[in-house]
């Protein structure tokens, strides 16, 4: 029971450009969603996180975007850079402290 | 930086053997977690833990599982029976006190258990 998708499990960018990551869930009961970060051999790190009162949430090259309506949320890195290379996972949560719940992650190579 | 570590980073283990994966989460943190992954999977919620009780756990995390805090800073996962489908790489987490439990955990860098 996939309740978060990530349906591109790899992603290649060049750098400068911009990196789309897509996400989509099905339980419309989430109202938190969170992006992860991971390195090899390292746990994941936040990223960013967006809650479901809003469509939009921007830190830096990082912006988070909501669509309520499809249960779509997209990571946009603009400019990408070689060091975002990383394999990134959407979260997604609702009210009463449940827990995360994680798709597969996309792993995203930004060539030089 | 504050970090949640982890040990040891590998582990490989007999079927049927116990484990005892070990975490220090964040000192001022109040709120326990482990997470796991299987190779090529989505990371997996197995048991939170706050004021030194479990407050919730998945269906993953049966009667072979149990967590402990058996000190003021370690936070231990213990299997008791391994088997071949725990083989995973397992994380800790924490959150400190004060935000939502569910908000930007702190993950360790994680245990890969083998188990053979």
């Amino acid at each position: 029971d996939q309740q978060v998708k990530q349906n591109s499990p790899s992603l290649s960018v060049q750098e400068g450009r911009i990196s789309i990551l897509n996400c989509d869930y099905t339980n419309s009961m989430f109202d938190y969603f969170l992006w992860y970060k991971k390195y090899p051999a390292e746990g994941p790190t936040f990223l960013i996180s967006i809650s479901s009162i809003k469509d939009k949430n921007e830190d830096g090259r990082f912006t988070v975007f909501l669509n309520k309506s499809a249960k779509h949320l997209s990571l946009h890195i603009v400019p990408s850079q070689p060091g975002d290379s990383a394999v990134y996972f959407c979260a997604a949560s609702y009210s009463g402290n449940t827990p995360l719940v994680f798709g597969k992650g996309t792993r995203l190579s930004v060539i030089a | 930086e504050p970090e949640v570590t982890q040990t040891p980073s590998h582990q490989v283990t007999q079927m049927g053997q116990e484990v005892i994966l070990r975490c220090v989460p964040i000192s001022n943190h109040l709120y326990f977690y482990w997470y796991r992954q299987i190779l090529g999977q989505k990371v997996e919620f197995l048991v939170s833990f706050y004021n030194n009780e479990i407050s919730e756990k998945s269906e993953i995390f049966d009667d072979q599982f149990s967590v402990e805090r058996p000190d003021g800073s370690n936070f231990t996962l213990k299997i008791r029976s391994t088997k071949l489908e725990d083989s995973a790489m397992y994380f800790c987490a924490s959150t400190p006190a004060g935000t939502r439990t569910n908000e930007k955990l702190f993950f360790g860098s994680g245990t890969q258990l083998s188990v053979l």
